[in-house]
Formats: structure tokens, C-alpha cells, sequence
């Protein structure tokens, strides 16, 4: 079975810090992606990533930018975290060509 | 205004009867996905749509996708409590099925 697993599954942290959101997966995925899901907007894609060293913007980048040195790991970065950056956060991989996208069980921010 | 829209928003539904959720957009599909999502977890795929008049069934789920591509519905048959969720449809606009854009979701309550 493929596995995306996320680094926490909540977090507080204050306004102006530095946040790291980790995603790994095991299945040697070449696409890695990171949501944003709010309530009335559903999800919205902030970052993907279509190999190692590989990253394009989505539809919501602003505040965030993404690393991602290893094919298992994409990480995503609040550089200093605020108060509308408090949602749920979804990591996804893919495998090239094919159409399913799993999921994390996603990490709930909260940003105070 | 979101490029999917789905109806309805919310649905509350006694067990055992049927129900249907619909995800519509404006433009033409190039692959329609619904995914199911526990209360404050990930994304589980559910199926996968891509040509006109497609219809796909899993256990009690039937999806359909229409002839112009442009609208997909949900149907369950005999709801049961484990169908509770969230309900989201996303979709490849783009035809290279690297992006999906997601409708705000359908949450079902299915009381006893």
C-alpha cells in the first residue's frame, strides 16, 4: 500500500515563526504536492513538485515556498507564519502518468 | 467563483436511503475524480471518470460523468452510516492531469 505520511498531525505556532510542514511517501512517486483546505474553499494547491530539485507554484503560493532534496520528502516552508495561515494542510503524491493522487492524513496549523 | 461547484454543500440523510451529490464546472473535463474524506483526515480515492457518459460503480457508490464532460454525479444507494464524510470531486482542466482543481466538497450526515 502506498504511504504519505506527514510530520504532525497538529501544530500550534506563533505569529513570525518559521514553519516546516514535512511530507514523505514510500512509494518512489515522482509528483509530490501540498494543499491548503479551508472551510467554503475547499482544497486549493499551493505548491507541486514534479521531481527531486523540481517545484512549481499552484494556485496560492504567497507565504510559502517548498523544498524538496529527496524524491520520498517535500517539505513545505511558512517563512514567518500568519494568522491566515492557519487551515489544514494535505500532502499528495502521484505517480507520472497515472491519475490517482494519495494523500496524507494532513497536519491541522494553527497559528496564533 | 470556484471553477467546480458542487451541490449540495451539506446533506443530512436517513440510513438506508439513497442520495446523490453533483460537481459542475464550465468548461470541459479532461478527468473527473471523487475522493472521500474522513472528518479531519486525508483524501481516499473513490474512482475516477474520463470519458463522456462514463459510469463507474463501487460497492454502493456510482459516479457518472455526462456526455459534454462538464458535469459528474455521486449516487449511494442504501446510505449507511459509513458513508459519512466529506465528499470531494476534483478534476484535470488542464489535460496534462498534473494539477487537479477540487469542488468545496458535500458533507453527509447519515443518521441512524
Amino acid at each position: 500500500d502506498v504511504k504519505v505520511t506527514q510530520s504532525s498531525r497538529y501544530l500550534v505556532k506563533r505569529t513570525g515563526e518559521k514553519v516546516f510542514l514535512e511530507c514523505v511517501q514510500d512509494m518512489d512517486h515522482e509528483n509530490m504536492f501540498w494543499y491548503r483546505q479551508d472551510p467554503g474553499l475547499g482544497l486549493r494547491l499551493i505548491y507541486f513538485s514534479y521531481d527531486v530539485k523540481m517545484k512549481e507554484k499552484g494556485d496560492i503560493p504567497e507565504g510559502y515556498s517548498v523544498s524538496r532534496e529527496k524524491k520520498e520528502r517535500f517539505s513545505l516552508i511558512l517563512e514567518s507564519a500568519s494568522t491566515n495561515q492557519t487551515s489544514m494542510y494535505l500532502c499528495a503524491s502521484r505517480r507520472q502518468g497515472s491519475y490517482e493522487q494519495y494523500f496524507g492524513p494532513g497536519t491541522r496549523l494553527t497559528v496564533t | 467563483s470556484q471553477e467546480l461547484e458542487q451541490s449540495p454543500q451539506s446533506l443530512i440523510v436517513q440510513e438506508g436511503k439513497n442520495l446523490t451529490i453533483n460537481c459542475t464546472s464550465s468548461k470541459t473535463l479532461y478527468g473527473l475524480y471523487w475522493y472521500k474524506q474522513k472528518y479531519g483526515e486525508g483524501l481516499i480515492f473513490l474512482m475516477m471518470l474520463q470519458k463522456g457518459g462514463e459510469e463507474k460503480s463501487h460497492e454502493k457508490i456510482t459516479a457518472k460523468l455526462d456526455e459534454k464532460k462538464q458535469q459528474s454525479s455521486l449516487h449511494i444507494t442504501a446510505s449507511q452510516p459509513s458513508h459519512a464524510g466529506i465528499y470531494l470531486c476534483g478534476a484535470d482542466m488542464g489535460g496534462t492531469a498534473s494539477k487537479l482543481t477540487f469542488g468545496t466538497g458535500t458533507r453527509l450526515q447519515v443518521t441512524l
